[in-house]
């Protein structure tokens, strides 16, 4: 069965720090893997899409990394602002499943001044 | 503006009644989807278009119906066949090619039950 776990489920941290985000899947075959930002109330927003020859890629302060041999993606957040507070979600999709998109649980990220 | 719009924001619906949730975009996206989000649970599918006039139902599509008459509109209905319809519903849409494929969400509606 096709899985996507992301841990932790929580996080608090000081507006400054950095922060580490992790993504297991078990979604196969794989096809490419995208972490999702969505605040309180309001629809994700990509931040960035990762296929299988790609193992890091920057969105601005976001940096996604992918190590496709252990099924594993993390996302990167360096000098957090209060805007950052949001969820976080994981989403991978398998190779020829079309419409297909499993999606984690989320990470719930609330950054403090 | 370019992107994708929900309405209502929020929606209120008495038992035994169907509403209706609208999804307009002018991305010019074929591909359009209907996420179910409950609290602590990722989204789940409840349909899906990849063409004007055909859909296909997701994981959870009982109780719930949709039509694609245009390629902009992609409106969903809550049945009364839906027992539990409380929580937020996403609408997405994105182009059809592989790796491409990014969904663009929309705001977002919130259904609950009075």
């Amino acid at each position: 069965k096709n899985q996507v776990e992301q841990s932790p489920q929580s996080l608090i941290i000081l507006e400054g720090k950095n922060c580490t985000l992790q993504c297991n899947y078990t979604v196969s075959p794989f096809s490419n893997l995208r972490w999702y930002k969505q605040d309180t109330g309001r629809g994700p927003v990509s931040l960035t899409i990762m296929t299988f020859s790609e193992n890091t890629k920057s969105n601005g302060r976001y940096t996604a990394t992918l190590d496709a041999d252990t099924k594993q993606s993390s996302l990167h957040i360096t000098a957090s602002q209060l805007s950052d507070s949001a969820s976080y979600i994981c989403v991978v999709s398998a190779r020829d499943s079309g419409y297909a998109l499993n999606f984690g649980k989320g990470t719930s990220l609330l950054v403090t001044p | 503006d370019g992107g994708i719009t929900q309405s209502p924001k929020y929606l209120f619906r008495k038992e035994g009644q169907n509403v209706t949730l609208s999804c307009e975009q002018n991305l010019n996206h074929d591909a359009m989807y209907w996420y179910r989000q409950d609290p602590g649970q990722g989204l789940r599918l409840i349909y899906y278009s990849q063409i004007v006039n055909d859909f296909q139902k997701g994981d959870i599509a009982e109780g719930y119906s949709v039509s694609r008459e245009k390629k902009e509109s992609f409106p969903l209905t809550v049945t009364s066949a839906q027992k539990n319809p409380t929580a937020f519903y996403l609408c997405a849409s994105s182009v059809l090619t592989p790796g491409l494929d990014i969904q663009y969400f929309g705001a977002g509606t919130r259904l609950s039950v009075l």
